[in-house]
């Protein structure tokens, strides 16, 4: 079955680095995606690391998958005020995504 | 190139009526996925379509369905609505089945 899980809450000062954490436990998901999602909008596709993968870095994000322990993180560098959002952590199995929670991020000056 | 499109943004509906949602897909995508967000539940899938033909379905009740034209544009109708229908109803499009899914704004279904 899936069953995606994540904190709820992260607070970072702006400027430092934000990790955000997620476990899975389908272990037979392809991908795993970070999406991204303002207040009144959809969801943003960030980010996404496909399962024989390690790391993947993209400009200020970079996905680190721990296939053994399935732990997804996603650490934004240079926290800026416009990445204050919800992210969900997602995997895919069976051409659906099952969705986390979703980790509140509130960036403070 | 445009993102995806949901019509209408916006719905108030009554208990009992029936609604009807609309989406238009990235050019060129053919898998087009629904999927409810609530408070509550959080994101759930709902189904997805590819060539017209509905591929998968999650766990929702018979009075959700939808269906896909042959221009990819797909539309979700949910009939005898309740209350806890109430939800963002967003759908996704991909190039193919197993391609990343890029989401539209959404539609905002209150139902009173």
């Amino acid at each position: 079955g899936e069953d995606v899980e994540q904190s709820l809450f992260l607070s970072v000062r702006e400027g430092d680095s934000s990790v955000i954490n997620c476990t899975y436990t389908d272990s037979s998901s392809t991908y795993l995606y970070w999406y991204k999602q303002e207040p009144g909008a959809g969801l943003q596709l960030l980010t996404y690391i496909f399962s024989n993968m390690d790391m993947k870095q993209d400009q200020r994000l970079t996905v680190l998958l721990n296939k053994k322990d399935k732990h997804l993180s996603l650490r934004i560098a240079d926290t800026q005020t416009g990445d204050s959002a919800i992210y969900f952590c997602a995997e895919r199995s069976d051409y659906k995504l099952s969705f986390g929670a979703g980790t509140t991020v509130t960036v403070r000056a | 190139k445009a993102g995806v499109t949901q019509t209408p943004r916006y719905l108030i509906k009554t208990r009992g009526q029936q609604v009807t949602l609309s989406c238009s897909p990235i050019s060129g995508h053919r898998s087009v996925s629904w999927y409810q967000q609530t408070p509550g539940q959080g994101l759930q899938f709902l189904f997805e379509y590819f060539s017209e033909t509905q591929r998968n379905k999650g766990n929702f009740p018979g009075r959700f369905s939808g269906r896909q034209f042959s221009n990819s544009r797909s539309e979700m109708n949910v009939s005898t609505l309740e209350l806890g229908d109430s939800a963002l109803y967003l759908c996704a499009s991909s190039l193919a089945r197993t391609a990343e899914q890029y989401f539209g704004p959404g539609t905002r279904l209150t139902v009173t």
